[in-house]
């Protein structure tokens, strides 16, 4: 069965300072999605960035970049620049090709907050 | 503005007292879907729904139904709510099903029951 492990519950970075946020998967499956999305204390699910297991270039949005390493099941997620606005949850999620439609398989999530 | 919008964004309700949570969508999205959200346990899928009058159960469906009756709305139903279907739900939407499809997602609606 396919399984996300996010292994941080809570993180802290000092602002303008990079952070790695990780992320671990298990899945048999050569075609799969990995996403990334940011709940702030409001509560929505943002989408942050997406990595296809095919795709030859870790994905980057802004200040938001992948670290996808296939061999090792890793898919981290690197914010450049840390803004106070970045405290929040972070969720990595799957979505396996025979996963059924709309089914994202989540991480229980890495709180992050940034300090001034 | 393309978006998914959830009503109530807060609920509190007692036991056996059935509920609808709304959900629509503008974006023309074919798929459709409702998760709860849970400490520790991340976002479970619930039901599914792929087109008009097409859905299907996720990882919980338990207490729960649904309905697909336009393609931009897809609520959820619980018809005799209990103390453990407190949680924060989200609806989201996808333009396609398979893995390069970005779930969108709506602001989510917080339920406790008593």
């Amino acid at each position: 069965a396919q399984k996300i492990t996010q292994t941080q519950p809570g993180m802290f970075v000092q602002e303008k300072e990079a952070v790695t946020l990780d992320c671990t998967y298990d899945t048999s499956d050569q075609s799969y999605g990995l996403f990334w999305y940011k709940q702030p204390s409001s509560g929505e699910m943002i989408f942050l960035i997406y990595q296809g297991s095919y795709d030859e270039q870790n994905a980057t949005e802004g200040r938001y970049s992948l670290n996808f390493q296939k061999a090792r099941k890793s898919a981290n997620l690197v914010i450049s620049a840390s803004q106070l606005g970045d405290s929040a949850m972070y969720f990595c999620a799957m979505i396996p090709p025979g996963g059924g439609y709309n089914k994202l398989i989540f991480g229980a999530g890495t709180r992050l907050a940034v300090h001034p | 503005e393309a978006q998914v919008t959830q009503n109530p964004r807060y609920l509190i309700t007692v036991t056996g007292k059935k509920l609808t949570v709304t959900c629509s969508q503008n974006m023309n999205h074919e798929y459709m879907s409702w998760y709860r959200q849970d400490p520790g346990l991340g976002l479970r899928q619930i039901y599914y729904s792929m087109n008009v009058e097409v859905t299907d159960k996720g990882d919980v469906p338990e207490g729960y139904k649904v309905s697909r009756k336009e393609k931009r709305n897809f609520p959820l139903i619980l018809e005799s709510p209990s103390p453990n279907q407190t949680s924060l739900y989200f609806c989201a939407s996808s333009f396609g099903q398979g893995v390069r499809s970005p779930l969108h997602f709506g602001n989510g609606t917080r339920l406790t029951v008593t």
